[in-house]
C-alpha cells in the first residue's frame, strides 16, 4: 500500500546529542512536512518542501534542520536537542493536482530527550 | 488571536447520543476546511473534507457558517470506536493547513 513510513517510531537520545528523523513516501506527492506536536497540542508545523524548494516557518528554531534528497525521502535534523525539543515528529505529504490540499501523516517518531 | 480555535473538551457522551462541536477561524479569506481524526499517540488521519455548504459521511456531518465563520461537526449514533480528538484544520494558502488544538470526544458504554 502507498504510504507515508517514518523510521525510527520512537527515538532517544542524551541532550545535545545530534539525531536524524527520517520519512519516506510512496505516494509520489511533491509536497512534503514536518510537523512537531506536543502533547494535547496542535500540531505545529516546522517546515516544507515544495518539490525542491524549502520553507522555513518564521518562529522554527535554527536548531531544526531538514533535508530532501530526492521526492521519496525527507530528513529532519535536530542539531542540539533540549528537553523541549521532546514530542512527536509527524511528517506529512501532499499533492496539489486538481486542488487536492489534504496532507497524509505518518505514523511519527515519538523523541525523548533525556 | 489564534487562527484556528476549538473548545477542548471533552465531550463525555453515551454510546448512541449525538455530539456536535465547533471550531472558529479567523481568516475570513480561507477557503477550504477539514476535520481530521486522531488516536491517542497516533498520527492525524483526514475525517473529511468541509466545502461549500458541508457535507455528509455516514453519521458524520459537517457544516460550513462563512458568515460567522466556524466549521461544526455533528456525530451520531456515536460508537465507542468514535472516541478520539477531532482537529479542525483551515487552509491557509495553496498548500500551508492550520491546525487546531482538538476537541476530545469520549463515548462510553
Amino acid at each position: 500500500d502507498a504510504m507515508v513510513i517514518q523510521n525510527p517510531r520512537y527515538q532517544v537520545t542524551q541532550f545535545g546529542k545530534p539525531v536524524t528523523l527520517s520519512c519516506s513516501q510512496t505516494l509520489n506527492h511533491n509536497v512534503m512536512y514536518w510537523y512537531q506536536q506536543k502533547s494535547s497540542q496542535a500540531p505545529k508545523l516546522l517546515f516544507h518542501y515544495y518539490d525542491k524548494d524549502f520553507n522555513n516557518e518564521a518562529d522554527t528554531p535554527d536548531n531544526f534542520q531538514s533535508r530532501r534528497p530526492n521526492t521519496s525521502f525527507c530528513f529532519l535534523d535536530i542539531r542540539s536537542p533540549g528537553l523541549g525539543d521532546a514530542a512527536m515528529y509527524l511528517c506529512a505529504t501532499s499533492s496539489h493536482i486538481a486542488g487536492a490540499y489534504e496532507q497524509y501523516f505518518g505514523p511519527g517518531t515519538r523523541l525523548t530527550v533525556t | 488571536r489564534k487562527e484556528v480555535e476549538q473548545d477542548p473538551g471533552p465531550f463525555n457522551v453515551p454510546e448512541g447520543a449525538t455530539v456536535a462541536f465547533n471550531c472558529t477561524y479567523s481568516n475570513s479569506a480561507s477557503q477550504s476546511f477539514f476535520w481530521y481524526r486522531q488516536d491517542c499517540r497516533k498520527e492525524p488521519k483526514l475525517l473529511m473534507s468541509v466545502y461549500s455548504s458541508g457535507n455528509e459521511d455516514g453519521r458524520f456531518t459537517a457544516q460550513l457558517n462563512r458568515a460567522s465563520q466556524y466549521i461544526s461537526l455533528l456525530i451520531r449514533d456515536s460508537k465507542l470506536s468514535d472516541s478520539a480528538t477531532y482537529l479542525c484544520v483551515v487552509i491557509l494558502t495553496d498548500y500551508k493547513l492550520s491546525f487546531g488544538a482538538g476537541t476530545t470526544v469520549t463515548v462510553r458504554a
